[in-house]
């Protein structure tokens, strides 16, 4: 089974700042790597699909990177809607498998 | 616009059985592959089966292999999972989720609002 690395587990940030989630899988999965965002008591939303692919509707201050086995989910202004837990998902292989998830909380 | 609305989780023992049901609308359901992804209370997400659009291709996690089965009527717009031998450990918000093809990746663009299942004695 391929493993998912995120880091960190959770952050503090405030609006406007910019942030930085990185994923690591333990093996190669070339760009088949997606990112979700899940807000308290709602499902998972798609932010991100295979790398670096922005989801129709998303905003643009999202952005993603990375291929082989190192992967970074970027928000370049924090808004207040952000906060939020985010997840990575490789589509390299079943079983498919989600990071622990990194939990970005207000400071 | 699309829906997927899931339902017959609950209280069930350990050993016992569920049946879980996902009916699909807004989209042509027979297209797309599914999936079912699950929570535990407080966790992560974890991946459990997905099936092809025409039913003929199915995996399943390891940790419901043997346990779980997978299945979908297309004519009914309808996806299932059947639940049996329940452990504790399986207790979770069941999600049931489109996986959309875009080139030769995918990735989960819908997802229900999810249905609450809880084993325990």
């Amino acid at each position: 089974d391929i493993q998912m690395t995120q880091s960190p587990s959770s952050l503090s940030a405030s609006v406007g700042d910019r942030v930085t989630i990185t994923c690591r899988a333990s093996q190669s999965i070339s760009s088949f790597l997606n990112w979700y965002q899940q807000k308290p008591g709602q499902a998972p939303k798609l932010l991100i699909y295979s790398a670096s692919n922005l989801q129709s509707g998303v905003p643009s201050r999202f952005s993603g990177s990375g291929s082989g086995t190192d992967f970074t989910l970027t928000i370049s202004s924090l808004q207040p809607e952000d906060f939020a837990t985010y997840y990575c998902q490789q589509s390299y292989s079943t079983p498919l498998t989600f990071g622990g998830g990194t939990k970005v909380e207000i400071k | 616009q699309v829906q997927l609305v899931e339902s017959g989780g609950g209280l069930v023992k350990p050993g016992g059985s569920l049946r879980l049901s996902c009916a699909a609308s807004g989209f042509t359901f027979s297209d797309y592959y599914m999936s079912w992804i699950r929570q535990a209370p407080g966790k992560g997400l974890e991946w459990v089966s997905y099936i092809t659009s025409n039913g003929g291709t199915i995996y399943y996690s390891g940790s419901v292999k043997g346990r779980f089965t997978i299945s979908r009527d297309n004519a009914k717009n309808s996806l299932y999972l059947q639940m049996n031998s329940l452990r504790a450990e399986d207790t979770a918000i069941y999600y049931c989720v489109r996986e959309w093809e875009v080139g030769s990746a995918d990735a989960f663009d819908f997802w229900g609002q999810g249905t609450v299942v809880t084993v325990s004695s």
